[in-house]
């Protein structure tokens, strides 16, 4: 079945510095790939996302390309800010799947 | 817009009672999802529902059932709650229930069953 692995937390970073989080994933077919962030006691945005392999996502300052060869979609952010302490999850859902398929979440920490 | 509304936001039950969670959405979607959310493992669906009027089983449906009472509302019942059902739910809306959509999200239950 579809599933996704992604690097355990908590990450904790000084503000400027540069975040990865990696994210494989295995799945039937060509799924479409999604980044979602979760702000303390508030529910899941979309942060972005890729629909076919070399797409690259972006959403601000965040960057994420569906490498299919390599099955992962790594998020990225070249400066984080203390604003961008959340949770992230990956997450992928195929085409014979109705429900997305969630990693499991990385706490990320931003200290000033 | 209001998008995605939870209710009631934080709820603490007894082994047994019962409690329906109210889902809602305003932006005309056709599909709406129930998923729990536990610590170290990321979402589960419990049930979708892909139109108004039909509703199917997720990944982890025991324990649960659910109404699409028309087509902004979406409802999950538990009949007989269990300490196992403590956990955060989340309500999620998309527009048709194709692969590359994206689903939006509600703010969440948190639900303690002791």
């Amino acid at each position: 079945g579809d599933s996704v692995t992604q690097m355990e937390g908590p990450v904790t970073l000084s503000e400027e510095a540069f975040l990865t989080i990696n994210c494989t994933y295995t799945a039937t077919g060509y799924p479409s790939l999604f980044w979602y962030v979760q702000y303390p006691g508030e529910g899941l945005q979309l942060l972005l996302k890729a629909t076919k392999a070399d797409d690259k996502g972006s959403n601000k300052g965040f960057e994420a390309t569906y490498r299919k060869e390599t099955t992962s979609f790594h998020l990225e952010k070249g400066s984080v800010q203390v604003s961008d302490s959340a949770v992230y999850f990956c997450a992928l859902r195929s085409s014979s799947a109705r429900q997305l398929t969630f990693g499991s979440g990385t706490q990320l920490t931003v200290l000033p | 817009n209001a998008g995605v509304t939870q209710t009631p936001k934080f709820q603490v039950l007894k082994t047994g009672q019962s409690m329906t969670l109210q889902c809602a959405q305003d932006m005309n979607h056709n599909s709406m999802y129930w998923y729990r959310q536990d610590p170290g493992m990321g979402l589960r669906l419990i049930y979708y529902s892909a139109s108004e009027g039909t509703t199917d089983k997720g990944e982890v449906p025991n324990g649960y059932n659910v109404s699409r009472l028309n087509k902004r509302e979406f409802s999950l019942r538990l009949e007989s709650a269990a300490p196992s059902q403590t956990s955060v739910y989340f309500c999620a809306s998309s527009e048709d229930g194709i692969t590359q959509e994206t689903q939006y999200f509600g703010p969440g239950t948190r639900l303690l069953v002791l």
